[in-house]
């Protein structure tokens, strides 16, 4: 299996523009999750979906990122209008049920610069 | 919520061992898991602990104690190719998972 795809791996964009950030989980993953990571506040999760549907959204920052998964096989993660400091790495995981030690397994991340 | 802490980095030397300690606070505890993320990458799973006791993998063995809040990884024979960041991060009712800050582990010759 190829693992999580991510892509792209990296983004450099201003300020004020939208950035779409994209996911193909493993397939036969029922669970899918979007992460961040910074130096400052370290891995958190921002949403996750169960069979396409959203599930929690809490982690979301703010109005400006916006989540689908219009299928089994792909999401995206928008952020509009991007700031600078939006910039992080974003990873993408899928797991395959939540039954006792399911693993989530990551992507290999798109690292986001906003200038 | 939840607290998290782990220490922030690690020094040991190779062929030597490292435990690396974590305590939690939460509610609707559901499962302790632990990532190894070398620097660039993405993490990657080492293990898994919902009981209490010791899970063995190899080098790598972790270690919970559900009623301390206390878990601990440990790393054998370490290897150069070991030093990294290692993630607890702690699993709750809801299946979310939430993750300290990492522990840098540097591994000298």
């Amino acid at each position: 299996d190829a693992g999580v795809i991510q892509s792209p791996r990296h983004e450099v964009t201003e300020m004020g523009q939208e950035v779409t950030l994209r996911c193909k989980p493993i397939s036969g993953h029922d669970y899918l999750f979007w992460y961040r990571q910074t130096m400052m506040r370290g891995l958190e999760l921002l949403i996750y979906f169960n069979n396409n549907v959203p599930i929690d959204d809490s982690g979301m920052p703010e109005d400006r990122f916006s989540a689908k998964m219009p299928n089994a096989s792909f999401s995206t993660l928008k952020i509009q209008p991007s700031e600078p400091r939006d910039s992080a790495v974003y990873f993408c995981a899928s797991s395959l049920g939540q039954g006792a030690g399911e693993t989530q397994y990551f992507g290999p991340g798109t690292r986001l610069l906003v200038l | 919520g939840q607290n998290i802490d782990q220490p922030t980095e690690m020094t040991a030397t190779e062929g030597a061992i490292v435990q690396i300690n974590c305590t939690y606070q939460t509610s609707g505890f559901n499962g302790l898991f632990w990532y190894q993320q070398h620097a660039g990458e993405a993490p990657t799973f080492l293990s898994y602990n919902v009981l209490d006791g010791l899970e063995e993998k190899g080098r790598f063995s972790s270690f919970l104690s559900r009623s301390k809040g206390y878990s601990y990884l440990l790393l054998k024979e370490l290897q150069m190719k070991d030093s990294a960041s290692y993630l607890c991060a702690v699993r709750r009712g809801d299946y979310k998972l939430s993750f300290g800050a990492g522990t840098t582990v540097t591994v000298r010759a």
